[in-house]
């Protein structure tokens, strides 16, 4: 089994400031991915960015990176130089990988950013 | 701009009526996933196939839901009948089959009310 906690309900962020969403997982599964998705007041679902178990390095795609802290089983978000238009919820998700590919969502956290 | 699109956007019905909620997986990709989110129970998965077979569907009421590929263009949700604790938002995402690093594209969901 699989899971993924989101201890954030919401977060109220200064445009411009950078932003640190918590994820923490846990699995039995020695492979595994890591995701986040944005999803914005209309309704769809963004993928943002991936991290596999095994990658040695952070991933980052533009302004969002993930902090990856294998013993520590987390993977924070984390988005430099916030934007208004960053606004929305943001989940985080897991896979794994052994023939049974489901994806497993947290509950989500609802970011803010204040003018 | 390669995209899952499902049909309809929105739905109101009222109880005992069947619903049909259809999904068009983007060409090439070989999972299916059909998610159900609301504001009590989040993203929750309702049913996965993989090459058209259902994989698991053990997140779905089996009573009253079915969930089918006629072909690997369509994918089908199907209530009967439907219950008014069935609104929500219905999510269809599709991946390439990548195991670990499986990026699901995400439809715009159909917004289910049942009255």
């Amino acid at each position: 089994a699989q899971k993924i906690t989101q201890t954030q309900p919401g977060m109220f962020v200064q445009e411009k400031e950078a932003v640190t969403l918590d994820c923490t997982y846990d699995t039995s599964d020695p492979s595994y991915g890591l995701f986040w998705y944005k999803q914005p007041s209309s309704g769809e679902m963004i993928f943002l960015i991936y991290q596999g178990s095994y990658d040695q390095q952070n991933a980052t795609e533009g302004r969002y990176s993930l902090n990856f802290q294998k013993a520590r089983k987390s993977a924070n978000l984390v988005i430099s130089a916030s934007q208004l238009g960053d606004s929305a919820m943001y989940f985080c998700a897991i896979i794994s990988n052994f023939g049974n590919e489901k994806l497993t969502f947290g509950t989500g956290t609802r970011l803010t950013i204040i003018p | 701009d390669a995209r899952v699109t499902q049909t309809p956007r929105h739905k109101v019905t009222e109880m005992g009526q069947e619903v049909t909620m259809r999904c068009q997986p983007i060409l090439g990709h070989n999972t299916v996933f059909w998610y159900r989110q609301t504001m009590m129970q989040g993203l929750e998965l309702l049913a996965y196939f993989r090459n058209r077979a259902p994989l698991d569907d053990s997140g779905m009421p089996k009573d009253r839901f079915s969930a089918e590929m006629p072909d690997a263009t369509l994918a089908t949700l199907k209530i009967q009948p439907s219950e008014p604790r069935d609104s929500a938002v219905y999510f269809c995402a599709s991946g390439a089959g990548g195991g670990e690093d499986e990026k699901l594209f995400f439809g715009s969901g159909t917004q289910l009310s049942v009255l």
